[in-house]
């Protein structure tokens, strides 16, 4: 069973950077993986940010970048702002049809 | 502008059948180009992928998941299907259905139908 891992939880300071990451169980995260990465605030539904690692989705703001970091695919978020306190999950392909959510980080910016 | 709705009934029975509808505007579900997924979430907890339907019939399904359901597309109304099995209370979630970019993206979602299991 592959597991998807993410961190539980981070923060930030308003206007500061944070990188979230997106880690394998049974190794290393590559752009074969198509990882994205989706922002889900309290009571909604998700909301796709980035795809097939580094494309931004429509209408996403250029504070939202993605990137493979050595074995994990990456989410950094710069100038943070408060509405980007929310979940965020990421996604990779596993072969044969598969995909696997992460577990989602909660991010604050406090 | 690409729209998805889930309809599912609010409550459903342990170790009954539960049934769930994704109704597709501003796209054709036959769109060569696209998949179609469903994804749930149980109450505090993460996003789990159910499975992906493609307008042929073609299906791929969450190892974890796939002795207990079943997905399928209807062409004619632009519309496809979850059943899940012998639901118990662990398949209590909110279920959505999203565009699925194979392999790859998951946009736009529908905005997600909660579903509980009680009897």
């Amino acid at each position: 069973q592959t597991v998807v891992t993410q961190e539980p939880s981070l923060a930030v300071s308003p206007g500061g950077t944070v990188t979230l990451t997106c880690g394998l169980s049974s190794g290393s995260v590559s752009t074969s993986h198509y990882p994205s990465w989706y922002q889900q605030a309290p009571g909604q539904a998700p909301r796709a940010l980035m795809y097939n690692t580094n494309t931004r989705s429509s209408g996403v703001s250029d504070r939202f970048s993605g990137s493979i970091l050595g074995n994990e695919a990456a989410l950094t978020i710069t100038g943070a702002h408060p509405d980007d306190e929310s979940d965020y999950y990421c996604v990779l392909y596993v072969g044969s049809g598969i995909s696997v959510f992460g577990g989602g980080t909660k991010l604050t910016v406090l | 502008q690409v729209l998805l709705h889930e309809s599912a009934p609010g409550l459903v029975k342990p170790s009954e059948t539960l049934s769930l509808t994704c109704t597709v505007s501003g796209a054709s579900i036959s769109n060569t180009n696209y998949y179609w997924g469903w994804v749930r979430q149980s109450p505090g907890k993460g996003l789990e992928w159910i499975g992906t339907v493609y307008y042929n019939g073609n299906t791929y399904y969450n190892p974890s998941l796939k002795s207990q359901v079943t997905l399928s597309v209807d062409t004619s109304n632009n519309q496809f299907s979850l059943k899940v099995n012998s639901v118990t209370a662990a398949d209590t979630a909110v279920y959505y259905c999203a565009r699925h970019h194979f392999h790859s993206l998951f946009d736009p979602w529908g905005q997600g139908t909660l579903v509980i299991v009680s009897s």
